[in-house]
């Protein structure tokens, strides 16, 4: 079975802080992804990538910024954390087209 | 804007019941895949079950079934005989290659509790 790791499940950090989120998977996934998911708005892409050192932008990429260093590893970094990223963050990867996403655990991050 | 509709906020169905989650979707492309994915409270994304755009064929998952309009633009799901484990939200979610790569677009999500 594909595996996708978060680092946590809950991180509480302050306005300002810089924020990272690691996601490992152990498939050998040429794509990963970053969504942000809230009540009511369902999942949001925020970034993706499809090879090493290769980022893409998605629909809400303010705030954010990514890095794939390794091909297992997505990290998601908020610059200068704001109490409106506030949120639950899923990790998915992914092989080729039309197969299915696997997702992570999420991390539920709040800023305060 | 919002390609992937979900039309129920919430749904709740007696166990052993059967329960149908609408879903309708928009797109101009002709090769593209629909999926339907479980959200329990644990908050494990689980796949529940995959459609080709290209199959006419509606996709079977044991309990979980879907009904593929293609020309309405429609992929609802059903769920027969509905145990107390199928609680959860159920999204929508649909893949074509785009810009945003093979990434999924998803509604906002139907939340089913399912009654004893």
């Amino acid at each position: 079975d594909v595996k996708v790791t978060q680092s946590s499940r809950y991180l509480v950090k302050r306005t300002g802080e810089k924020v990272f989120l690691e996601c490992v998977q152990d498939m050998d996934h040429e794509n990963m992804f970053w969504y942000r998911q809230d009540p009511g708005l369902g999942l949001r892409l925020i970034y993706f990538s499809y090879d090493v050192k290769m980022k893409e932008k998605g629909d809400i990429p303010e705030g954010y910024s990514v890095s794939r260093e390794k091909k297992e590893r997505f990290s998601l970094i908020l610059e200068s954390a704001s109490t409106n990223q506030t949120s639950m963050y899923l990790c998915a990867s992914s092989s080729i087209f039309g197969q299915p996403q696997h997702f992570g655990d999420g991390t539920r991050l709040s800023i305060l | 804007a919002q390609t992937v509709t979900q039309s129920q906020p919430e749904m709740s169905v007696q166990e052993a019941e059967t329960v149908t989650l609408s879903c309708t979707y928009d797109t101009s492309e002709s090769n593209y895949y629909l999926f339907w994915y479980k959200q329990p409270p644990s908050r494990q994304m689980i796949l529940v079950i995959r459609q080709e755009a290209y199959k006419q064929q509606n996709a079977t998952e044991n309990r979980f079934s879907v009904n593929f309009q293609k020309a309405a633009k429609s992929f609802s799901l059903k769920i027969s005989d509905s145990q107390l484990g199928d609680t959860a939200m159920y999204f929508c979610a649909f893949m074509e290659n785009s810009n945003s790569g093979y990434a999924l677009n998803f509604g906002k999500g139907t939340s089913l509790l399912v009654t004893p």
